[in-house]
């Protein structure tokens, strides 16, 4: 079976640090997606982490502990475009499907 | 590179009419994804195809649902009779699977549907 849990809402502020977490429990585990969904716009793909360990892209960081079926995306030095829902996703070996966790809410407030 | 294209953007539509999505994948992609989104039950997966074929569509929630892949640039999602409770952003993506490899999604814009 599959299960992806997110926090549901999130807020923060302008300038701070913030960390989204996602744990998750997949058969056949292969790996962990970010997507970051502004309000009325597509899921775009944010980052993907196959192996243990923290991978920085620019403000943006995502981690993964395969022991612990869990994953956290960081997001630094916040800006208000940074409101949006962050998508957690997993997939499975031998499948090209992904299971989405139903995202958390950020909203960052000056 | 347009990225996946979908059409219309948005529709209305009434209770028992038949509606028709459309999706174009982005060129040399090899699979391709239909997706539901709603408030209460987010993103869920509806159906996807490897190479035009359909791979799992259990997640089509019944039979006035049907999907089809004539080609490898074009699907469509079709709804006949179509009701009130179908009404949610469907967003249709695309990928390329490589053996053993990362197999990002990439979504279109998504099509608003409302059926009155």
């Amino acid at each position: 079976g599959q299960n992806i849990d997110q926090p549901t809402e999130m807020t923060a502020t302008e300038g701070a640090i913030v960390q989204i977490n996602c744990t998750y429990q997949t058969s056949g585990f292969n790996g962990l997606f970010w997507y970051q969904q502004h309000a009325g716009e597509a899921p775009t793909f944010l980052s993907y982490n196959v192996l243990d360990g923290l991978e920085e892209k620019g403000r943006f960081s995502s981690f993964l502990s395969r022991s612990k079926g869990y994953s956290y995306l960081l997001l630094k030095e916040l800006q208000m475009k940074d409101s949006a829902s962050y998508l957690c996703a997993t997939d499975q070996t031998g499948a090209n499907n992904l299971f989405f966790g139903t995202g958390t809410r950020l909203t960052v407030i000056p | 590179d347009a990225g996946v294209i979908q059409s219309p953007r948005h529709e209305v539509t009434e209770m028992g009419q038949e509606v028709t999505l459309r999706c174009k994948p982005i060129s040399g992609h090899n699979s391709l994804f239909w997706y539901r989104q709603t408030m209460m039950r987010g993103l869920e997966l509806l159906i996807y195809f490897n190479n035009n074929v359909p791979i799992d569509d259990s997640g089509m929630p019944e039979d006035r649902f049907s999907a089809k892949m004539p080609n490898a640039s074009f699907s469509t999602l079709k709804i006949q009779p179509s009701e009130p409770r179908d009404s949610a952003v469907y967003f249709c993506a695309s990928s390329f699977q490589a053996s053993g490899g990362e197999e990002t999604q990439y979504f279109g814009p998504g099509t608003r549907l409302l059926v009155l």
